[in-house]
């Protein structure tokens, strides 16, 4: 079973503060994603990529920052943190080399309060 | 781009009865259908994944159907346990390079 590993579990940050929220996945997969989850919306796509230094927009981009530094670890960075950006936020990785094989391997997300 | 629709946001059924949700979607290009499963305080696993050429999948305890022509997407759980409270979230998208779109999510409380 694929392994996700985000940290930290739990942030409490002040508007205006910076965060990084980190992810790193173990089984090689090429993409990976970071996703924010809030009541009624479901998840939405922030940033994704599909390989080291590779970078991609998702459908709720703005404020966000993301960085891809190896194929393991994934990073997300809230530069300046507003109250709108308190959500639970889930780092994912797949393996998209085939259809038969694909399917979102997801952390165990990252709670973030911004005050 | 894609939208998803999924119906209702919460639902409430005793043991033993069937539960049944519902996702629309606008795309008509729509190729692969996902649906996932989030435990209480836990992630997300995949719960089934269909393919436009079947319409009919069939899983331990429940079905889910896509009707095509009217976009629709459905997760039957045919008796329903205590085991099955979680939430539940479809996931859409038309092509390999394209990003996956998920409905708002269900959740489901069984009712011993």
């Amino acid at each position: 079973e694929a392994a996700v590993t985000q940290s930290p579990r739990n942030k409490v940050t002040v508007t205006g503060g910076n965060v990084t929220l980190s992810c790193r996945q173990t089984n090689s997969h090429n993409y990976m994603y970071w996703y924010r989850q809030d009541t009624g919306h479901g998840l939405r796509l922030i940033h994704y990529s599909y390989g080291a230094g590779n970078l991609q927009i998702g459908d709720v981009p703005d404020g966000y920052k993301a960085t891809r530094t190896t194929q393991e670890d994934f990073f997300l960075l809230l530069e300046l943190a507003s109250p709108s950006q308190t959500s639970l936020y889930f780092c994912a990785s797949s393996d998209r080399t085939g259809i038969s094989n694909e399917r979102l391997f997801f952390g165990h997300g990252t709670k973030l309060s911004v005050l | 781009g894609e939208q998803v629709e999924q119906r209702p946001p919460h639902l409430s059924v005793r043991e033993g009865d069937s539960a049944v949700i519902t996702c629309t979607y606008t795309d008509p290009n729509s190729y692969y259908f996902f649906w996932y499963k989030q435990e209480p305080g836990a992630s997300l696993q995949l719960l089934m994944k269909v393919f436009s050429s079947t319409e009919i999948n069939e899983g331990q305890g429940f079905t889910v159907l896509l009707n095509k022509k009217d976009k629709r997407l459905s997760l039957n759980l045919t008796a329903a346990h205590p085991g099955d409270s979680a939430a539940y979230f479809c996931a859409v998208r038309y092509n390999a390079g394209a990003k996956l779109t998920f409905g708002g999510g269900t959740r489901l409380t069984v009712r011993p």
